[in-house]
């Protein structure tokens, strides 16, 4: 079976320019997380989604960073305009059901983002 | 807030020695879970602990929960060097509006020698 799938895995961008990532969970999975990892850090939950719907984006900084998951299945993060730092590595989750029932959360390779 | 601490956050040891890192959080919860990260690459889950007094082990690793300690331990026996790696541990809780996330630990990097 397939894992959680993100794209690309590494970027480089410049101050100011946009910047999207993919994530396509596990299939089956309903709900889906979007985390940033600093370096040398544990990750920390931006937003998190139960099929369609954004249940948690409590921590997603709003005025640059966007988030949708259209049909419940595949999601995309956006940053627009990028900051220096936005520089970490973007994990995606996905889980069967809300993590509080002692689901595990499955976690994807990262897009490790860089900007100059 | 919430804080999840481990320690040590740098370990390195020497194959064949046992060795214990422990997680500490300040508020209540009685879920927690262990993962593993090499250079690179993505989170492994490696325990769930579901209640106060949990034990699950895997080969030479083993995890515990106490709850009322708000502690808990991953050990190591007779470590090996595949098993070099990060180790997060990751609290459930229940915030504001009935909301819950995973928290997150700094991570415990632990070095192998030979």
């Amino acid at each position: 079976e397939a894992g959680v799938v993100q794209s690309p895995r590494y970027k480089i961008i410049e101050k100011k320019q946009p910047v999207a990532f993919w994530c396509n969970p596990i299939s089956g999975h309903n709900t889906l997380y979007w985390y940033r990892q600093n370096l040398g850090q544990g990750p920390e939950l931006l937003i998190r989604y139960e099929n369609e719907e954004a249940v948690d984006d409590s921590q997603l900084p709003k005025d640059r960073f966007s988030a949708e998951r259209l049909k419940g299945v595949d999601s995309t993060l956006k940053i627009q305009p990028a900051e220096l730092g936005d520089s970490a590595v973007y994990l995606c989750a996905s889980s069967l059901e809300v993590s509080g029932a002692g689901e595990t959360q499955y976690f994807g390779p990262g897009t490790r983002l860089l900007v100059l | 807030e919430l804080k999840v601490e481990q320690n040590p956050l740098f370990l390195s040891m020497q194959e064949g020695k046992n060795y214990t890192i422990y997680c500490n959080y300040s508020t209540t919860s009685d879920r927690l879970y262990w993962y593993r990260q090499d250079p690179g690459k993505s989170l492994e889950s490696l325990f769930v602990l579901l209640s106060n007094g949990a034990v699950k082990q895997e080969g030479r690793l083993m995890a515990s929960l106490d709850t009322k300690a708000r502690l808990s331990t991953l050990h190591i026996t007779a470590a090996v060097h595949d098993l070099s790696a990060t180790y997060f541990c990751a609290v459930d809780i229940v915030y504001r509006g009935g909301s819950e996330k995973l928290v997150f630990g700094k991570g415990t990097k632990l070095t192998v020698n030979p």
